[in-house]
């Protein structure tokens, strides 16, 4: 039980166009999602909070118009990067909260802007 | 939210016990203890979680001192596969539900 799926795990992009990485929870709810981002050989940096119905909450110095966090329903959470750039090429990976303050993270997905 | 201090690196061979500590000198009331493991390309995996004193289960043991100012993570009998980075994450309490804020991790080497 307490799965996360995240899609697509990797892709590739040109410069200046925008990718969309989804986080589902499978098998339970969550109204509160959470995505990082993480470099080579760093540690995983929380950019933001995922909140089922409501405005995305924002880490310091994380561009929230960059950024574009969308959390429609209790199961899925998207994150978009805008406009992407050499910069963004990263690894980003969302986690769920399943209770009992236990996160349960998905997989994550390698972009790379070309 | 409380900050944790790990060692950056530990080795071990195979077969061994080992230990990992973690300080967290500003943990909360409310606040869990939670470990992580997390293989290259991949997103982390729940350890073992707990709150104060000894939990077990088939994969680890934690070690919660009474001040809980400090943890430990105990695997037994490494193998190669447990070669990965190991995060403690101290939170969850006083709603702050799920925010965690990761260190730096502990890299493992696990040699034969």
């Amino acid at each position: 039980g307490a799965v996360v799926s995240q899609h697509p795990s990797w892709v590739i992009c040109k410069s200046g166009t925008s990718v969309k990485i989804e986080c589902r929870s499978l098998d339970f709810q969550a109204t509160t999602m959470f995505w990082y981002r993480q470099f080579p050989k760093q540690s995983l940096m929380l950019m933001a909070t995922s909140n089922e119905g409501s405005k995305a909450t924002y880490e310091q110095g994380v561009e929230k118009d960059k950024f574009l966090i969308n959390h429609a329903s209790l199961t899925l959470s998207t994150l978009t990067v805008t406009s992407a750039h050499p910069e963004d090429s990263s690894f980003y990976i969302c986690s769920a909260d399943r209770g009992a303050n236990v996160l349960t993270f998905g997989a994550g997905s390698r972009l790379t802007v070309l | 939210l409380a900050k944790t201090t790990q060692p950056i690196s530990m080795d071990s061979y195979e077969g061994q016990e080992v230990n990992i500590t973690c300080s967290h000198n500003n943990i909360a009331t409310n606040d869990y203890i939670t470990w992580y493991q997390q293989f290259p390309s991949q997103g982390p995996r729940f350890i073992i979680q707990g709150y104060k004193t000894k939990v077990t289960n088939e994969v680890a043991s934690l070690f919660i001192p009474a001040d809980r100012k400090s943890s430990t993570l105990s695997l037994p009998r490494v193998s190669l596969s447990d070669t990965a980075v190991y995060y403690c994450l101290v939170g969850g309490g006083s709603g702050n539900t799920g925010k965690l804020i990761f260190g730096q991790g502990t890299t493992l080497q696990v040699k034969p």
